[in-house]
């Protein structure tokens, strides 16, 4: 399977605790984003990276949520001190960065985060 | 900043019955457009999208949207619907040359036999 790849695709956690995501691009996607999507709403912008460097993030990123992706291959997003709040589905999604000004996205399958 | 919205929530169907489900965006600027769909357990997968060019766009399974520039709209359509368009379908949207795409709420579609 050449698609985006997440993991895990389910985790449920206390309040407090911290998680860890993880996304794997296609292979040749310099760009991945970072979404979060609760339940009746659509897909949420969290932050994204090109190639290593986080070139932007919403202000829906609290400081509790981190992103890294340190070889600009795979991407991790970390939540620390969870809350009953953050439960989401978080969706990881990649592309390329495009020479002209079109960008379209591949979406991974998510991870579904239950915080009780 | 760019906003979409869905009017409907939720569309129930029969079989061969036609579709059409509405988007409405607003920002200042130039745009790329897209509707994906999510199947029940499946991951969200592009429908069709609009660049440039000819208004009218085709995409997998019959799907098509008209993109009118004077109503900030992007609708869907398709003549004959099928059990298996089952899903919710979201319309997206994002500044040209920009990276975050917008989306609206979603229209859970339900294909009654």
């Amino acid at each position: 399977d050449t698609g985006v790849s997440q993991d895990p695709r389910h985790k449920i956690t206390k309040r407090g605790q911290n998680v860890t995501f993880r996304c794997d691009p296609i292979s040749e996607h310099n760009r991945l984003y970072w979404y979060r999507q609760t339940l009746g709403q659509g897909p949420e912008f969290l932050t994204y990276f090109q190639n290593e460097a986080q070139l932007e993030k919403s202000r829906l990123l609290s400081d509790r949520f981190s992103a890294e992706r340190p070889k600009g291959s795979f991407s991790t997003l970390e939540i620390q001190r969870t809350e009953q709040g953050d439960s989401a589905m978080y969706l990881c999604a990649s592309s390329l960065a495009p020479t002209s000004e079109y960008n379209e996205q591949f979406f991974g399958p998510g991870t579904r985060l239950t915080v009780l | 900043a760019q906003s979409v919205s869905q009017h409907n929530h939720h569309v129930i169907l029969s079989e061969a019955a036609s579709l059409e489900l509405g988007c409405n965006y607003s920002y200042g600027g130039t745009v790329n457009l897209f509707w994906y769909v999510q199947y029940p357990g499946q991951h969200l997968q592009l429908l069709l999208k609009y660049f440039s060019g000819d208004p009218l766009v085709k995409g997998i399974k019959g799907f098509e949207a008209e993109f009118i520039k004077s109503k900030f709209s992007f609708n869907l359509r398709k003549p004959s619907v099928q059990w298996s368009d089952t899903a919710e379908y979201f319309c997206a949207v994002n500044a040209r040359g920009g990276n975050k795409l917008t989306f609206g709420t979603g229209t859970q579609l339900k294909v009654e036999l």
